[in-house]
C-alpha cells in the first residue's frame, strides 16, 4: 500500500533553517511527483512547491522563492524540503503527498504531517 | 492565479440531511480540474472527488461533485455522524500553482 512517512516534529529559533523529510512507499517513487502543502495553526492549506524526478524538475510557490529548497534521494525513495529564514509565522503543519509527475494538481496520498514550531 | 471561493464557510446540520459545499473560480474553469478533500482534526487531508466529478476509489458514494464553469459543488446525500470535518475545494491547471478553496467546516447540529 501506498505510505509516505514524514519526520517528526521541529522547533527552530526565528532565522534558522528547518529540513523535512517524506519517506514513499509501496509505488514507484520516480512515476510521481512530490507536493509539500502547510497549513499554519486554524488556517486553510497553502501550496509551497513541487518536485518530479520524472519530469527533473521544481515549481515553487511565489510566497517561498528564494526560501525553500525540494530535492529527492532516489536510492532511499525520499523527498526533502528545506525552508530557511524561518519566521514565526512559518509556524505550521507541513505536509509532503503524492503527486502528478508532470504538472502539480492531484494530491492521492499524504503523508502524515510534521509540526514546525518557530519561536524564540 | 485563479482563486477559489469556497461557500458556506462552515455549516451545521442533522444526521441524514443533504449537505451541499459550493466552489467559485475567479476565471472559466473549462477543464474540470477541480478536486475536493476532506479534513479531519489532527489529521492529513483525504482525496474525495477528483476531476470535478470522480469518486476516488474507496470513498463512499454518499458524497458526489458536479459542476461546471466558474460554478462547481460537493454533496453529501445523507450526513453522517463521521463526515464531521472541513472540506477544501482545489484547482489546478497544466501549469502551476495549484489553489485550494478556504475550507467549509461541517458540524453536526
Amino acid at each position: 500500500q501506498v505510505q509516505l512517512v514524514q519526520s517528526g516534529t521541529e522547533v527552530k529559533k526565528p532565522g534558522a533553517s528547518v529540513k523535512v523529510s517524506c519517506k514513499s512507499s509501496g509505488y514507484t517513487f520516480t512515476s510521481y511527483g512530490i507536493s509539500w502543502v502547510r497549513q499554519a495553526p486554524g488556517q486553510g492549506l497553502e501550496w509551497m512547491g513541487w518536485i518530479s524526478d520524472y519530469k527533473g524538475d521544481t515549481n515553487y510557490a511565489q510566497n517561498f522563492q528564494g526560501r525553500v529548497i525540494m530535492t529527492t534521494d532516489t536510492a532511499t525513495n525520499t523527498a526533502y524540503m528545506e525552508l530557511r529564514s524561518l519566521r514565526s509565522d512559518d509556524t505550521a503543519v507541513y505536509y509532503c503527498a503524492r503527486d502528478f509527475a508532470y504538472t502539480s494538481g492531484r494530491f492521492d496520498y499524504w503523508g502524515q504531517g510534521t509540526l514546525v514550531t518557530v519561536s524564540s | 492565479d485563479i482563486q477559489m471561493t469556497q461557500s458556506p464557510s462552515s455549516l451545521s446540520a442533522s444526521v441524514g440531511d443533504r449537505v451541499t459545499i459550493t466552489c467559485q473560480a475567479s476565471q472559466d474553469i473549462s477543464n474540470y480540474y477541480l478536486n475536493w478533500y476532506q479534513q479531519k482534526p489532527g489529521k492529513a487531508p483525504k482525496l474525495l472527488i477528483y476531476d470535478a466529478s470522480n469518486l476516488e476509489t474507496g470513498v463512499p458514494s454518499r458524497f458526489s461533485g458536479g459542476g461546471s464553469g466558474t460554478d462547481f459543488s460537493f454533496t453529501i446525500s445523507s450526513l453522517q455522524p463521521e463526515d464531521i470535518a472541513t472540506y477544501y475545494c482545489q484547482h489546478y491547471d497544466n501549469v502551476p500553482p495549484p489553489t485550494f478553496g478556504g475550507g467549509t467546516t461541517v458540524e453536526i447540529k
